[in-house]
């Protein structure tokens, strides 16, 4: 699996947009990217994934670069509740087995 | 659609000991994965499980063992437990398909502290 580079912490005022940034150098062409978070010792919550199209949901969207070597999450109106620390895994599909690096800790301030 | 659960929640061992942890995973979903997350080393992936197959393994010693069962119900077991396996341990389920990557939802977790 590919390895993902995240900074390690980062904060964000309350009612702006967090931008999380990732770079995957090294993905390959059947590698989807996938955003966790985890909040303080709970088990990680899915946010949203994707191959290589831009993807919105209700809680994020995700951009990936044309080239595929790096993506970024954007919370559009963060809040408090978002403090977590945020996981970017590549992964082969159909696999259960996910990577997980560091991860950056985002601090969501008032 | 009740979401993946894990008994017991915290356990105290000592070394020496074995446990064993439960996991149930969403109504469904066929495939259990298992995590250690320690303060060190992070979250590890463990082993995989697929209608009661190992389909993946992680980098770690025999000690640790899971299984899974006919009704995707899923037991990791430790035996001989060390003081460096006290962390938190997480079970993931999902529902494969075959285009897509399935997604896995994590349950809330088993603390296991040895001492």
């Amino acid at each position: 699996d590919a390895k993902t580079t995240q900074p390690t912490s980062m904060d964000c005022a309350e009612g702006r947009a967090a931008n999380l940034p990732c770079n995957h150098s090294t993905i390959s062409g059947n590698e989807y990217v996938y955003w966790y978070r985890q909040i303080h010792s709970q088990g990680p919550q899915y946010i949203i994934h994707g191959l290589k199209n831009n993807e919105t949901n209700e809680m994020a969207s995700l951009i990936i670069t044309e080239d595929r070597k790096s993506s970024t999450l954007i919370l559009p109106h963060a809040t408090l509740r978002d403090t977590a620390v945020y996981y970017c895994i590549v992964r082969v599909e159909n696999t259960g087995k996910l990577i997980f690096g560091q991860g950056t800790t985002l601090q969501v301030k008032p | 659609k009740a979401g993946v659960t894990q008994t017991p929640r915290y356990l105290i061992k000592t070394r020496g000991q074995q446990v064993t942890l439960s996991c149930s995973p969403i109504s469904g979903h066929r495939s259990v994965s298992w995590y250690q997350q320690t303060p060190g080393q992070g979250l590890q992936f463990l082993f995989e499980y697929f209608s009661e197959t190992q389909r993946n393994k992680g980098n770690f010693p025999g000690r640790f063992s899971g299984r899974q069962f006919s009704n995707s119900r899923s037991e990791m077991n430790v035996s001989t437990l060390e003081l460096g396996d006290s962390a938190l341990y997480l079970c993931a389920s999902s529902f494969p398909k075959n285009q897509n990557p399935d997604t896995q939802y994590f349950g809330p977790g088993t603390r296991l502290t040895v001492l």
